[in-house]
């Protein structure tokens, strides 16, 4: 079965500081992902989807994708307090018709 | 934005028992999802449906049912709770297929089985 994978488990970054977030898909079928972020007490909510190789920029938010190595990253330059949350990568089922998610990143960000 | 709504917020419920949850969204979106959180393993997909009257199995369907009555509701159960679903529990929909679609989250219900 398709495993999506996150690393690192947890992560610490002072404020003002950058988060780089990593995550991999054993499924070449779809090569493209999604990262959504969780906030405690609420849902998780998307951040951005990449499709493309290369990077894409959103605000303080930038995900590279490498589709020959099916690895994504995500990267939070000047992090915020606010940023401290649990951060999900998605990639398609081996169907299509549903997201998988990794096991998430526990994001902290120290004043 | 879209629009997901889950209840009950939180349930308790006894060990044997049956449990529904329950999901509305005014997206007009077709798909609809559940999925279940715990710590540890994310976030595993239960059910699904991409049209009314019809629900499909996700990775973890064992001890779960689904039904979607209308487009815009979608309802988990557990005719047998056991203590090991214990969870939080989050509705989904999206647009298309999720395979390019983004999902558009509830608030979650957190399900104790004693």
């Amino acid at each position: 079965q398709q495993k999506v994978q996150q690393s690192p488990e947890s992560l610490s970054v002072p404020e003002g500081g950058m988060a780089s977030l990593n995550c991999t898909s054993s499924d070449r079928n779809f090569q493209y992902f999604w990262w959504y972020r969780q906030h405690s007490g609420e849902g998780p909510k998307a951040l951005m989807s990449i499709f493309s190789d290369g990077d894409k920029k959103e605000g303080r938010f930038t995900a590279h994708l490498n589709k020959a190595s099916l690895h994504v990253s995500l990267h939070i330059r000047d992090s915020q307090p606010s940023d401290s949350a649990l951060y999900f990568c998605a990639a398609p089922s081996n169907s299509g018709t549903y997201q998988r998610f990794g096991t998430g990143t526990k994001l902290q960000v120290v004043p | 934005e879209a629009a997901v709504t889950q209840s009950p917020r939180s349930k308790v419920a006894v060990t044997g028992g049956k449990v529904t949850l329950s999901c509305h969204q005014t997206n007009n979106h077709d798909y609809m999802y559940w999925y279940r959180q715990d710590t540890g393993h994310g976030l595993r997909l239960i059910h699904y449906s991409y049209v009314a009257d019809s629900t499909e199995k996700g990775d973890i369907p064992d001890g779960y049912k689904a039904s979607r009555p209308s487009q815009e509701n979608f309802s988990l159960i557990l005719e047998l709770a056991s203590l090991s679903q214990t969870a939080v529990y989050f509705c989904a929909s999206s647009s298309g297929t999720a395979s390019a679609e983004t999902l558009y989250f509830g608030s979650g219900t957190r399900l104790t089985v004693l």
